[in-house]
């Protein structure tokens, strides 16, 4: 267990709805890392906040978008939602940089 | 060309071998180099992180950068069934973080 909190575990949902995703980092940790993982797209990094503050963007979607709030969870929110957007979503926390992260048990999204 | 490439394997190996797994890379701004291993739907498991060129040992694993080369390596003795899974090398500079696609590892009892 990496200390790190993810709900829910299964989401399915329609394609055009809109869904939150719900991360809690491990206790002390500032940083929230944001990733999507597909079969054919591998671990791709969305995006970083710092203490409540965003600190990169990778490739997310405009229809996507997260926040971290000042408890230091995060929440990644997506929109218009297609076929396409299923996939496993990962948050990672961590104390220090990006070189060592902890990761959460996921989010299944399934688009039908 | 991707920025950070990995043979997805599958790579199958008897028990208490010892396992060679790679990735290459092509940015040389990188200078964080992280080992994840990753069950099957599970979350990525950090394993070890290097800075820069050279060797780290914990345990049974070794990894091992080249800067010079742009090649790092991760080094599994004495394998054992539990080892199976994928294995995820990952780089970073800045704020930013690529993770290779890995390579899946089976270890035969």
């Amino acid at each position: 267990d990496s200390g790190v909190t993810q709900t829910p575990k299964h989401l399915i949902t329609a394609t055009g709805q809109r869904v939150t995703l719900r991360c809690s980092p491990r206790s002390g940790d500032l940083s929230v890392y944001w990733y999507q993982q597909s079969l054919d797209q591998g671990l791709q990094f969305l995006i970083h906040y710092y203490n409540g503050e965003e600190r990169a963007k990778g490739n997310i979607l405009e229809r996507f978008s997260a926040q971290q709030f000042p408890d230091l969870h995060s929440e990644l929110n997506l929109s218009s939602l297609e076929l396409g957007d299923s996939a496993l979503y990962f948050c990672a926390s961590s104390p220090m940089g990006p070189y060592e992260q902890y990761f959460g048990p996921g989010t299944r999204l399934t688009v039908t | 060309q991707k920025e950070v490439e990995q043979d997805p394997g599958p790579l199958s190996v008897p028990e208490g071998a010892i396992v060679s797994l790679n990735c290459t890379y092509s940015n040389s701004a990188f200078q964080y180099f992280m080992w994840y291993r990753q069950y099957s739907r599970k979350g990525p498991e950090l394993l070890m992180y290097t800075y820069s060129s050279g060797n780290k040992e914990d345990g049974r694993f070794t990894a091992q950068v080249d800067k010079s080369s742009k090649y790092i390596s991760l080094f599994i003795r004495d394998s054992q069934p539990s080892d199976s899974a994928t294995y995820l090398c990952a780089m970073s500079a800045g704020d930013k973080v690529i993770f290779g696609p890995g390579t899946s590892l089976s270890v035969i009892p």
